[in-house]
């Protein structure tokens, strides 16, 4: 079983929807959470972390589900821009943040 | 402020050549990453250095990969001799001085083994 598991997709959803990602991870140990985005044949760049709380920035919506070890990502109002792949990434408390990255969720935005 | 830089961006051998890549973190990084990215994957760790020390190579596969950080800035990592399943791309990143700062990527090596 891999350690961080996602829907690869792809998701096609026109302008404006509002599409949400999951994904599971499983090791209870994990201690830090996050969103990176990459887009096509470019390097992965940090979307947003994920608090136990839940967390938002702008049309992004971040939730964290401790006990279900379930992370999982919205976007409202799609742009064409928001086209790329989304990595969820855990992280293990072994004196640093090692991450584990999730193979990805494909996300394509149409007009 | 410059990212990460890293070198070649794309590279062509044939199978059982060696083969280097070279990346240059964010100055002041004292933490520098190399992953290993398959289609279709995410990165996956080789190897993790503070300064010059490599402190994590755990899954870094030392039959025929190397790594060296010797004045704790650039970094070079080596394949030697190149197989066919190395074809992937090969991601460099550092961060700060705190262990849980962000971790910033370079553009990646694509190497294609023939």
């Amino acid at each position: 079983r891999k350690e961080v598991e996602q829907d690869p997709g792809p998701f096609n959803v026109p302008e404006g929807a509002t599409v949400a990602f999951n994904c599971t991870y499983s090791n209870s140990a994990s201690q830090s959470f996050f969103w990176y985005r990459q887009d096509c044949r470019k390097e992965p760049k940090l979307l947003m972390s994920v608090y136990s709380s839940g967390n938002e920035d702008g049309r992004f919506t971040a939730q964290l589900n401790r006990a279900s070890q379930y992370i999982s990502l919205l976007i409202r109002d799609s742009k064409l821009s928001d086209s790329a792949t989304y990595l969820c990434v855990v992280a293990f408390s072994g004196g640093y943040n090692k991450l584990i990255f999730g193979a990805g969720t494909r996300l394509a935005v149409h007009p | 402020e410059a990212g990460v830089v890293q070198s070649p961006r794309y590279k062509i051998i044939e199978k059982k050549q060696p083969v280097a890549f070279w990346c240059n973190p964010i100055s002041g990084h004292n933490t520098l990453y190399w992953y290993l990215q398959n289609l279709g994957q995410g990165p996956e760790l080789l190897i993790r250095y503070e300064n010059e020390e490599a402190v994590d190579d755990s899954q870094l596969p030392k039959d025929r990969f190397s790594a060296e950080r010797l004045k704790g800035v650039d970094s070079t990592l080596k394949i030697q001799p190149a197989e066919l399943g190395d074809s992937a791309v090969y991601l460099c990143a550092s961060s700060g001085t705190s262990a849980y700062n962000e971790q910033f990527f370079g553009p990646g090596t694509r190497l294609t083994v023939l």
